[in-house]
C-alpha cells in the first residue's frame, strides 16, 4: 500500500520565519504535487515535481522532489499570515488513476 | 466563472435519510472524482470516472451510489445515511492520466460539508 507520510502534523510560528515541511514515502512516485487548503475551500495545487532531484520556487515556497522520487519537502522563506492554511502533499497511486494524499500540515503564523 | 461547483454547500440531514450531492465542472476535464475529507483532514479516494465511466470504485458502502450523466457531471446518492457518513466531500476534475502518470493536476470544488445528526 502507497502512503504519504506529512511532517510535522502541526506547525505554529511568527511572522518572518522560515519552515519546512516534509512528505515522505517508502514507495517511488513518478511525481508528486503539493496542495494549500484553507478552511471552507478545497485544496489548490501548488506545484507538481516530476524529475528526481527536481526544485520549484513559487515566490517565496521552494520546492524539492528527491533524487529517488520517494519524497519532497516545501520550504517557505519569511513566513506570512497569509501563509496560514493546510499543506498536503500527494501522488499518483500505483495505476495512475488517482491521487492519494498526505495527511496534511496545519501551518498557522501569526503577526 | 467556479470551474468545479458543488451543491450543496451545506446538508444537515438525520439517520436514515437518502441524500444527493451535485458536482459540475466547466473545465473540458474528461476525469471527475469524489473524496471525502474525515475530521482530521484525510483526503481519501471514493469513486473516479473517466468520460463517464467508473474507473474507481474504492472500499465504499454500497449505500453511496456515483453517477456520470456526462463527463462534466458527477452526482453522489447516499442511501440511509449513517452518523459516520458526516464528513467533508469534495468533488475533482482533471485531464485524462496518460501513461500511468497522474501528473496533470486536480481541481476541486469547494465541498459539501455533510452533517447526519
Amino acid at each position: 500500500t502507497q502512503l504519504l507520510e506529512q511532517s510535522p502534523q502541526f506547525l505554529s510560528i511568527q511572522e518572518g520565519e522560515n519552515l519546512t515541511v516534509y512528505c515522505n514515502s517508502s514507495s517511488v512516485f513518478s511525481s508528486l504535487q503539493w496542495y494549500r487548503q484553507e478552511p471552507g475551500e478545497g485544496p489548490v495545487l501548488l506545484v507538481t515535481v516530476v524529475t528526481g532531484g527536481e526544485v520549484k520556487k513559487l515566490k517565496r515556497l521552494t520546492f524539492q522532489f528527491g533524487d529517488a522520487r520517494k519524497d519532497s519537502s516545501l520550504h517557505i522563506t519569511a513566513a506570512q499570515t497569509g501563509d496560514t492554511g493546510l499543506y498536503l502533499c500527494a501522488g499518483a497511486n500505483q495505476a495512475g488513476t488517482a491521487l492519494i494524499f498526505g495527511k496534511g500540515t496545519t501551518l498557522s503564523v501569526s503577526s | 466563472d467556479t470551474a468545479v461547483s458543488q451543491t450543496p454547500k451545506y446538508l444537515v440531514t438525520q439517520m436514515g435519510n437518502d441524500k444527493s450531492i451535485k458536482c459540475e465542472q466547466n473545465l473540458g476535464h474528461d476525469t471527475m472524482y469524489w473524496y471525502k475529507q474525515d475530521s482530521k483532514k484525510f483526503l481519501k479516494i471514493m469513486f473516479s470516472y473517466n468520460n463517464k465511466e467508473l474507473i474507481i470504485n474504492e472500499t465504499v458502502p454500497n449505500r453511496f451510489s456515483p453517477k456520470s450523466p456526462d463527463k462534466a457531471h458527477l452526482n453522489l446518492h447516499i442511501n440511509s445515511l449513517e452518523l459516520g457518513d458526516s464528513a467533508v466531500y469534495f468533488c475533482a476534475s482533471t485531464r485524462s492520466a496518460t501513461g500511468g502518470k497522474a501528473n496533470y493536476g486536480y481541481t476541486f470544488g469547494s465541498g459539501t460539508r455533510l452533517t447526519v445528526v
